[in-house]
């Protein structure tokens, strides 16, 4: 099985932060990775996929780095809307999401 | 559009079985391209991708979950189901059934519906 680890679990942020977000694989893989933003009591919605592709429609503030075990997801310029929970989930063997990191206001 | 509506029981008793079956519409669950997943969302606790199903009816499940799991596809009724036995108050969550789609750029959960949430209690 591969494990997924993030870091940190969360953060307070401002408005106009930049913020980093890293996700660590147990094992290589590749960029077979994809990271998804989820609200309160809404569904989640996938923002980077293939390590660094941006969904389409979403904000270029996202961006999103990084192969074979370690990743990093960043927010230049934090805006209200991005206080949200966000996680990565490898697809290089089954499915594995990773624990989240929970950003909200500083 | 592809809309998909999750429906079952939002209580069952611990050993019992959780059943639930997600409903497909705007889009064929036949289709190639896809595949066709549960995920569910502990209380206050991040996401568990519980398994997926292609139109075939080859699936994948979590192995933590593997002896317990059942997942079929019925492309007559553009559903497909989750089959959970034996559950503890630890199954406990909102369970989600999502479209995954996969091509040479991609693989990622595009469509999700809105959650069911589902109690073990006795």
């Amino acid at each position: 099985d591969i494990q997924m680890t993030q870091s940190p679990s969360s953060l307070s942020a401002s408005v106009g932060d930049r913020v980093t977000i890293t996700c660590q694989a147990s094992q290589d893989i590749t960029t077979n990775l994809n990271w998804y933003q989820q609200k309160p009591g809404k569904v989640p919605q996938v923002l980077i996929y293939d390590a660094s592709n941006l969904a389409p429609g979403v904000p270029s503030r996202f961006s999103g780095s990084g192969s074979g075990t370690d990743f990093t997801f960043t927010i230049s310029f934090l805006q209200p809307e991005d206080f949200a929970t966000y996680y990565c989930q490898q697809y290089e063997d089954l499915v594995t999401f990773g624990p989240g990191t929970k950003v909200d206001i500083k | 559009q592809v809309h998909l509506e999750e429906s079952g029981p939002g209580l069952v008793k611990p050993l019992q079985t959780l059943s639930l079956t997600c409903t497909v519409s705007g889009g064929s669950i036949s289709r190639g391209g896809y595949y066709w997943s549960w995920i569910r969302q502990l209380p206050g606790k991040g996401l568990e991708w519980i398994g997926y199903i292609y139109y075939t009816g080859r699936s994948f499940h979590n192995p933590s979950l593997q002896s317990r799991l059942s997942i079929s596809i019925d492309k007559s009724k553009n559903q497909f189901s989750l089959s959970l036995s034996s559950v503890t108050a630890a199954d406990t969550a909102v369970y989600y059934c999502a479209r995954g789609v996969y091509d040479s750029h991609r693989n990622i959960f595009d469509s999700w519906g809105q959650g069911a949430r589902v109690s073990v209690s006795s």
